[in-house]
């Protein structure tokens, strides 16, 4: 199965912007890779932002956007807020394997 | 109010078997597909396995292919995950979601003698 790799952690000011990006070993991250972004909160669980590469949940606030960037999928928050500290999860189709897979993670703090 | 309630968790030997189940609420249960996600203690998040809406369609990570089942009751808007051959690394926190939208708050397994 494909391994879906994250940056381990990113620092943004806060009212700062800053991408997460989610790169696949099986090649391009594609719309058919259906890219998933979550969040998770210390304590909490997960909370899916969004899906379908750039598609926002009806609670996901306008300052997440989620696109295609460069054969990886991305995921900008503008406008960073204190409450945004959290981990950010991608979660990618493995077409091949017939299963999803988790990047690593990023560690987003906002300081 | 779409809400995913997972029960079953618990404390089992190595080598022993778990059911999770899974119960929905606010939405079209049989319409969905169904997802199980599990984290270690303070690891991320590792997709586990899904089923299809009509329960024909079953895909799993490689680590738990013969060893989990997923199934589901769309007359009792239930889903499930047996679980069999438990070894220590299975020891997580247990999510059902549905899809990837809805998540629950997890059910705990440990796997320790």
């Amino acid at each position: 199965q494909a391994v879906v790799t994250q940056e381990p952690s990113l620092t943004v000011s806060p009212g700062g912007t800053v991408t997460l990006t989610c790169a696949s070993s099986t090649g391009a991250v594609t719309t058919a890779s259906s890219p998933n972004w979550i969040q998770q909160k210390p304590g909490q669980p997960p909370r899916a932002l969004i899906f379908s590469a750039s598609n926002r949940y009806s609670w996901t606030p306008a300052r997440f956007s989620g696109s295609l960037l460069g054969g990886k999928a991305a995921l900008t928050l503008s406008g960073a807020q204190p409450e945004d500290e959290a981990e950010y999860y991608c979660l990618l189709l493995d077409s091949g394997a017939q299963a999803w897979v988790f990047g690593g993670g990023t560690k987003l703090t906002v300081l | 109010e779409v809400q995913v309630v997972e029960s079953g968790g618990g404390l089992v030997q190595p080598g022993g078997s778990l059911r999770l189940s899974c119960a929905a609420s606010g939405f079209s249960f049989g319409s969905f597909w169904m997802t199980w996600v599990r984290q270690a203690p303070g690891k991320g998040l590792e997709w586990v396995a899904n089923i299809s809406p009509d329960g024909s369609e079953k895909y799993f990570v490689d680590s738990v292919k013969g060893r989990f089942t997923i199934t589901r009751d769309n007359a009792k808007n239930s889903l499930f995950l047996q679980m069999n051959s438990l070894r220590a690394e299975d020891t997580a926190m247990y999510y059902c979601a549905r899809d990837h939208s809805y998540w629950g708050q997890g059910t705990l397994v440990s796997v320790s003698s």
